[in-house]
């Protein structure tokens, strides 16, 4: 199974640009690399995704070394409607067709006003 | 349109009971993914339906169970119920899987007393 990892908390003031890590082995050739944002008491919602080098939208950048073994989410200018737990999402072929989804234990991230 | 429908959003059950939940993924969507949250787990992958058939399947026990209907719609079914089994059960649904972007609703709270 692909394990990843995410540092578990974050603390950044506002306005300042903000980046999360997540380590994965075993990605498969495939696969696409996910993040999510998740608010209390809310399903988590959907960032952005890549499968290599830089992908940018309105809201996020994510870069992905050529190796694929890990992502870097970017946030600009963070507000503190940022604060959120924030999840990589990466595929596992387990082998034999079978197909697992791994989140990471996500990445709480404060920003201090 | 509207987002993924999940029912109901509260429940309370005793341990031996056996529970059913049901998501109502977005018009049009056919891949319909169940995820289980706890603080301890994080966020844990259940299974996918596509198109009436179970495509993939988590590291849980038999004692979780699911279907999809024809119309997208989908349930899932603990029996058994364990204290351990106290949760926020996640629906999302996808276009076609949950590789791509996924739509999740906002949950359904399971206590086991």
């Amino acid at each position: 199974l692909a394990k990843t990892t995410q540092p578990i908390s974050m603390d950044s003031y506002e306005g300042q640009e903000v980046n999360i890590t997540c380590s994965h082995n075993n990605i498969a050739t495939n696969d696409y690399i996910t993040w999510y944002q998740q608010f209390p008491s809310q399903g988590p919602r959907f960032i952005i995704q890549g499968y290599k080098t830089k992908v940018t939208n309105e809201v996020a950048s994510l870069f992905i070394p050529a190796d694929r073994k890990s992502s870097t989410l970017s946030l600009p200018r963070v507000s503190l409607s940022d604060t959120a737990v924030y999840y990589c999402l990466v595929g596992d072929n387990v082998g034999a067709g079978s197909y697992q989804l791994t989140f990471g234990k996500g990445t709480k991230l404060s920003v201090i006003p | 349109k509207a987002g993924v429908t999940q029912t109901p959003r509260y429940l309370i059950k005793t341990r031996g009971q056996q529970v059913t939940l049901s998501c109502s993924p977005i018009s049009g969507h056919r891949s319909v993914s169940w995820y289980q949250q706890t603080p301890g787990q994080g966020l844990q992958f259940l299974f996918e339906y596509f198109s009436e058939t179970q495509r993939n399947k988590g590291n849980f026990p038999g004692r979780f169970s699911g279907r999809q209907f024809s119309n997208s719609r989908s349930e899932m079914n603990v029996s058994t119920l364990e204290l351990g089994d106290s949760a926020l059960y996640l629906c999302a649904s996808s276009l076609y899987d949950r590789t791509g972007e996924q739509y999740f609703g906002p949950g359904t709270r399971l206590t086991v007393t």
